[in-house]
C-alpha cells in the first residue's frame, strides 16, 4: 500500500525554488519522513528526512505541516543538474521488526528544472 | 557521505548464462545490503536484504534460487541472476547500512543488464 503521494511530474525554472509537496496522511508517531532523488541511470541519492521539525541542509529544506501529515521539499535555486525523480517515503527509525530499515519506493515526482 | 560502488556497470549476456554484479562498500562496513530492481519508467522494487553472514531474505515473488544473494563480508555483497532470460533484463541497484543502529542507507550506482 502506498504510504506517500505525489504528483507524477512538475516543471520548475532554473534559478527559482522547487517546492515537492508529499501527502503522508497515514503516518506513524514513529515514523520519519526520507526523500532521495534519482538522476536518470544512477542510484538514488539521499536529500534529507526529518519527523516534525523543519530541517534544513546544503542540498534542501524540508517542511513538515504540524499535524505531519503532509510535507514539503525545498530546493531553493534549482538548477539544471536538480532534474530527477524526487521520491518522499515513511519510515520508522531504528528497529521494529522484520522489514525495519527497508526504503520503500512510490513513484515519485519527475523534477524537470527548464532553462 | 559514504561510497557504493557496483561492478560492472553495465553488462549484456545470451540467455541461459548467469551474470554475477558485485555490490561493495568502500569505506565503511555493511552489516546490511538491499537489492533492487527497477525496470524502464517503474520505480525501485526491493528485491532482497541481506545480512553479513546470514541468508538474505527475499521479497514475495522473487526467486530464491534464480537470484543468488551472498553476502560473505562486511563490505562485498554479490547477487548472481542464474539462467537469465529477457524478461530479467532491468537496471539493478544495490544499497547498504553501515552497522546495527544506523539508518542511513547508501546507494551504489546501478548495473544495468540487457539478456539478449
Amino acid at each position: 500500500d502506498a504510504k506517500t503521494t505525489q504528483p507524477p511530474s512538475m516543471d520548475c525554472a532554473e534559478g527559482r525554488a522547487a517546492n515537492l509537496p508529499c501527502n503522508h496522511s497515514t503516518i506513524s508517531g514513529n515514523e520519519y519522513v526520507y526523500w532521495y532523488r534519482q538522476i536518470h541511470s544512477q542510484g538514488p541519492q539521499y536529500i534529507i528526512h526529518g519527523l516534525k521539525n523543519n530541517e534544513t541542509n546544503e542540498m534542501a529544506s524540508l517542511i513538515i505541516t504540524e499535524d505531519r501529515k503532509s510535507s514539503t521539499l525545498i530546493l531553493p535555486h534549482a538548477t539544471l543538474r536538480d532534474t530527477a525523480v524526487y521520491y518522499c517515503i515513511v519510515r520508522p527509525e531504528g528497529y521494529s521488526g522484520a522489514g525495519s530499515y527497508q526504503l520503500t519506493f512510490g513513484k515519485g515526482t519527475k523534477l524537470s528544472v527548464i532553462p | 557521505g559514504a561510497v557504493v560502488s557496483q561492478h560492472p556497470s553495465r553488462v549484456i549476456c545470451k540467455s541461459g548464462t548467469s551474470v554475477k554484479i558485485e555490490c561493495r562498500s568502500l569505506d565503511f562496513q555493511a552489516t546490511t545490503m538491499f537489492w533492487y530492481r527497477q525496470f524502464p519508467k517503474q520505480s525501485l522494487m526491493l528485491m532482497a536484504t541481506s545480512n553479513e553472514g546470514s541468508k538474505a531474505t527475499y521479497e514475495q515473488g522473487v526467486e530464491k534460487d534464480k537470484f543468488l544473494i551472498n553476502h560473505a563480508s562486511l563490505t562485498l555483497s554479490t547477487l548472481t541472476v542464474t539462467s537469465a532470460h529477457p524478461e530479467d533484463s532491468s537496471f539493478y541497484i544495490c544499497s547498504a547500512k553501515e552497522g546495527l543502529t544506523s539508518y542511513e542507507q547508501y546507494f551504489g550506482p546501478g548495473t544495468r543488464l540487457t539478456v539478449t
